[in-house]
């Protein structure tokens, strides 16, 4: 069973430049989450989609964009990449389910080992 | 909004000794999860807390669970070198994101 798997692992961009990210999810996990995790810092949430459609975002700012597919897999998409936006980027699938209470809630996360993002 | 503030963010201790990691949250949250990151890798999920009073034990490590103080705590047991990574808690509400700590970097020397 394929856990969350991202590509590339590795990157390297200059100034200006736009980047796409890949992931696609672990079997059975309808919901995507983005991470941004700057060297030494904790992991800051980027966005978040369910059902093609963005279903929250952090304090991203617009260059920052995604995608989610019918299949499920999802693209973060950077644009006029700057030098802070050199970081891990981890991607996190989930289920979304409902409680015996009906509210919503996700399963817990499970991360993929992440693309690295050098900008130049 | 919701927040997370660890401490210590830098922990440094001896093998065979004991220490504790502290979590606190600033709003309700009903599920709070407890992270390993090894340096240049992904996050392992090490324990998911749901509820006040909840303790859960893998190895030398023990998580546990305080919702009125709005606290979790991280217990090493007898550290061994193995044990030397960052830790990160992070809670969540409903749906909503999962908020991280600025994670503690525990090394653990001879």
């Amino acid at each position: 069973d394929a856990g969350v798997t991202q590509s590339p692992t590795h990157l390297i961009k200059t100034r200006g430049q736009q980047v796409t990210l890949r992931c696609s999810p672990k079997s059975g996990h309808d919901t995507v989450s983005w991470y941004q995790q700057a060297l030494g810092q904790g992991p800051q949430f980027i966005f978040q989609y369910y059902e093609e459609e963005e279903r929250q975002r952090g304090n991203f700012p617009d260059r920052f964009s995604g995608h989610q597919f019918p299949n499920y897999s999802s693209e973060l998409n950077v644009n006029a990449l700057l030098l802070g936006d050199s970081a891990l980027y981890l991607c996190a699938s989930s289920s979304a389910l409902i409680s015996g209470t009906g509210s919503s809630y996700n399963s817990p996360l499970h991360f993929g080992n992440g693309t690295r993002l050098t900008v130049t | 909004e919701l927040k997370v503030e660890q401490n210590p963010l830098f922990l440094s201790m001896q093998e065979g000794k004991n220490y504790t990691i502290y979590c606190n949250y600033s709003t309700t949250s009903d599920r709070l999860y407890w992270y390993r990151q090894d340096p240049g890798k992904s996050l392992e999920s090490l324990f998911v807390l749901l509820s006040n009073g909840a303790v859960k034990q893998e190895g030398r490590l023990m998580a546990s669970l305080d919702t009125k103080a709005r606290l979790s705590t991280l217990h090493i047991t007898a550290a061994v070198h193995d044990l030397s990574a960052t830790y990160f808690c992070a809670v969540t509400r409903g749906s909503e994101k999962l908020v991280f700590g600025k994670g503690t970097k525990l090394t653990v020397n001879p």
